[in-house]
């Protein structure tokens, strides 16, 4: 079975430019989620979707920060404009479907951007 | 609000000695716990997880934690490390909502970078 893709792995930018991550989750995983994971931290949650509707964008800075699901299989985020301090892995992780199941989490292996 | 606490952030220890990574966590209501390793480069692999029952519970590479109510712990072990448990390793939690299950969720700790020495 495929794992979670995500493109690019790896991602150099200035600040004040723009960029895109995509993600493709499990098949039949109906939630994915998008995680920031700075440098020597955990990773924090920025959006949550279930099918192609967000549960849960509280940690999502939405002045910047934006992401689809549009059909309620691949995710894009989006940066606009990058800051430095965005500087960082952008995880993203599908399970089953929220409210049942273990609640594990598969991941993705990160795409990592640098904002210079 | 729930929150992780990995109280070393990094452990050394030699090749073949038992090693125990410390995970305290504070929640208002009902969670899972799990422990997932992040091999460098890599993403997160899921060590094992505590839903309910015995609060031993035994994951993949030979780790094994305890879940502690009282002290609300989820500390991780291994008796016999190896060089390639090298890595960094979080510690979450996933909030339950009464009537709806987990919230899928997970709110991770900061993580211990295990140094595994020959």
């Amino acid at each position: 079975e495929a794992g979670v893709a995500q493109s690019p792995r790896y991602k150099i930018i200035e600040k004040r430019q723009s960029v895109a991550f995509w993600c493709n989750p499990i098949s039949g995983h109906a939630t994915l989620y998008w995680y920031q994971q700075i440098l020597g931290q955990g990773p924090k949650l920025l959006i949550q979707f279930q099918n192609n509707g967000v549960v849960d964008d509280s940690q999502l800075p939405k002045d910047r920060f934006s992401a689809e699901r549009l059909k309620g299989v691949d995710s894009t985020l989006k940066i606009q404009p990058a800051k430095l301090e965005d500087s960082a892995v952008y995880l993203c992780a599908s399970s089953l479907i929220r409210g049942s199941g273990t609640g594990e989490l598969f991941f993705g292996e990160g795409s990592r951007l640098t904002v210079l | 609000a729930q929150s992780v606490t990995q109280l070393d952030s990094q452990v050394p220890v030699f090749e073949e000695a038992p090693v125990e990574l410390r995970c305290n966590y504070s929640s208002s209501v009902s969670v899972y716990l799990f422990w997932y390793v992040q091999y460098p480069n890599q993403g997160l692999q899921l060590l094992l997880k505590y839903l309910s029952g015995s609060t031993l519970v035994k994951g993949i590479n030979g780790f094994e934690a305890e879940f502690n109510k009282s002290q609300t712990s989820f500390h991780l072990r291994k008796p016999s490390v190896h060089i390639s448990d090298t890595a960094e390793y979080f510690c979450a939690v996933s909030p339950l909502i009464h009537g709806s299950g987990n919230t899928g969720k997970l709110i991770f700790g900061q993580g211990t970078t295990l140094q595994v020495k020959p």
